[in-house]
């Protein structure tokens, strides 16, 4: 099942700060975080595992509750790069990612 | 350079026709994957395969066909395109074992539109 993303867009002004949050109704081995702009691949940010391990990027952070069966992805003083949709992905049951259906983020100068 | 490469960039053709979208990889990755994206709906996976001679369906396969004779390609085909399958489709690979704890890297995509 789809998790799901919140919130659905958001726009902020540069060094203001963000938060997106993924939910799943499953319980949760682990969250994929990926940024994609416009017309352009989804990038890699960050792995969050279960037991608080954590791979990926060095200016973003995130956190992974189990029990809440969610994820969130802290943008702290926002740059004008940090603009893109935002998707977070959770493995189904043959241990495929499943993604949700992003969360839009504008920055503006 | 390594890396995972796309082909075409853009292709239109028209219902009905055959279609078949390349994805190329250098880094030896196990793990290979196609998705579609549709505005609203992000990225929804339609096979994947764990190596060479090995797929698997993933969310939405009907009307494709994918085949991996060798670890570096993994070609998508479209057997007899219909205008529901205009859309954005990525290949990505990763390493990995089957457990999702390895980032995937995308190619550029295929914007594919069909008439």
């Amino acid at each position: 099942q789809q998790p799901v993303q919140s919130p659905q867009a958001v726009i902020l002004r540069e060094g203001e700060d963000a938060v997106i949050n993924c939910s799943s109704s499953k319980a949760l081995y682990s969250v994929h975080w990926y940024r994609q702009k416009h017309g352009e691949a989804p990038v890699f940010l960050m792995i969050l595992l279960k037991g608080g391990e954590q791979k990926g990027h060095e200016k973003i952070s995130a956190s992974f509750n189990e029990k809440k069966q969610q994820s969130s992805l802290y943008l702290t003083a926002s740059q004008l790069s940090y603009s893109g949709t935002y998707f977070c992905g959770t493995p189904d049951s043959n241990y495929q990612l499943i993604w949700g259906a992003g969360t839009k983020l504008i920055i503006k100068p | 350079d390594a890396g995972i490469t796309q082909s075409p960039r853009y292709k239109i053709t028209e219902t009905g026709r055959q279609v078949t979208l390349m994805c190329h990889q250098t880094w030896s990755h196990s793990y290979m994957f196609w998705y579609r994206q549709d505005l609203g709906h992000g990225l929804r996976l339609i096979y994947y395969s764990a190596a060479a001679d090995i797929t698997d369906k993933g969310e939405v396969p009907d009307g494709y066909v994918v085949s991996r004779s060798k670890t570096e390609n993994f070609p998508l085909t479209l057997e007899s395109a219909t205008r529901s399958q205009t859309s954005v489709y990525f290949c990505a690979s990763s390493e990995g074992t089957g457990a999702p704890n390895q980032p995937q890297h995308f190619g550029d995509g295929t914007r594919l539109s069909i008439l």
